[in-house]
């Protein structure tokens, strides 16, 4: 299996412009997780679905934060606006349930810079 | 509320060196325990978990015993390589949630 996939690895923008990032969970899995990880807040959970549906998603920053899953192989986080303070590492996560005792596999992550 | 505390990093050994990495918890219920590694420029990956008091996960070398009377998680390895360098999250689980709440993780640097 090829494992989470994410993209872009890295990426680079400017204040005030949309970003977009990406994900693959592994396949047969259906359960979905956004994390972001910083220096000062460690690593945070944004968002959780489970079989495409947003459970809780009490962990995005702001409206400016958005996600989807439009299916069982995809998903995405917007961010529109960016501001600086969202440069951070973002994990997508996929577990095949989402039972915390089930293992979550962690994609490479995006390195997002906004300057 | 539920919390895990790990000790303050970095933590720098010469290789062959034994490891502690302290994880304590607080938890209401009966949570699952598991240790996370990070290396470096990649996503976490699971190194070792335990379900129940007194389980001991192990992999790779590492070791860890779930204390339910000390509320305590250690990671342990008998000899440290330099490939081991990276940073180690401890983490709990509910079985009434789906969360699994992370540590801060302690970074580990071994030198040749």
């Amino acid at each position: 299996d090829a494992g989470v996939i994410q993209s872009p690895r890295h990426e680079v923008t400017e204040m005030g412009q949309e970003v977009t990032l990406r994900c693959k969970p592994i396949s047969g899995h259906n359960s979905l997780f956004w994390y972001r990880q910083t220096m000062m807040r460690g690593l945070e959970l944004l968002i959780y679905f489970n079989n495409n549906v947003p459970i809780d998603d009490s962990g995005m920053p702001e409206d400016r934060f958005s996600a989807k899953m439009p299916n069982a192989s995809f998903s995405t986080l917007k961010i529109q606006p960016s501001e600086p303070r969202d440069s951070a590492v973002y994990f997508c996560a996929s577990s095949l349930l989402g039972e915390p005792r089930n293992e979550q596999f962690f994609g490479p992550g995006t390195r997002l810079t906004v300057l | 509320g539920n919390s895990v505390t790990q000790m303050e990093g970095p933590v720098t050994l010469s290789e062959e060196a034994f490891l502690t990495i302290n994880c304590t918890y607080t938890a209401t219920g009966y949570p699952s325990l598991f240790w996370y590694v990070q290396y470096p420029g990649e996503g976490l990956q699971l190194l070792l978990k335990a379900t129940k008091a007194d389980d001991k996960g192990s992999n790779k070398g590492f070791e860890a015993t779930y204390r339910k009377e000390t509320t305590s998680f250690h990671l342990e390895k008998g000899s440290v390589q330099v490939s081991d360098s990276a940073v180690y999250f401890c983490a709990l689980g509910l079985d009434s949630s789906y969360k699994l709440i992370f540590g801060s993780g302690t970074r580990l640097l071994v030198r040749p």
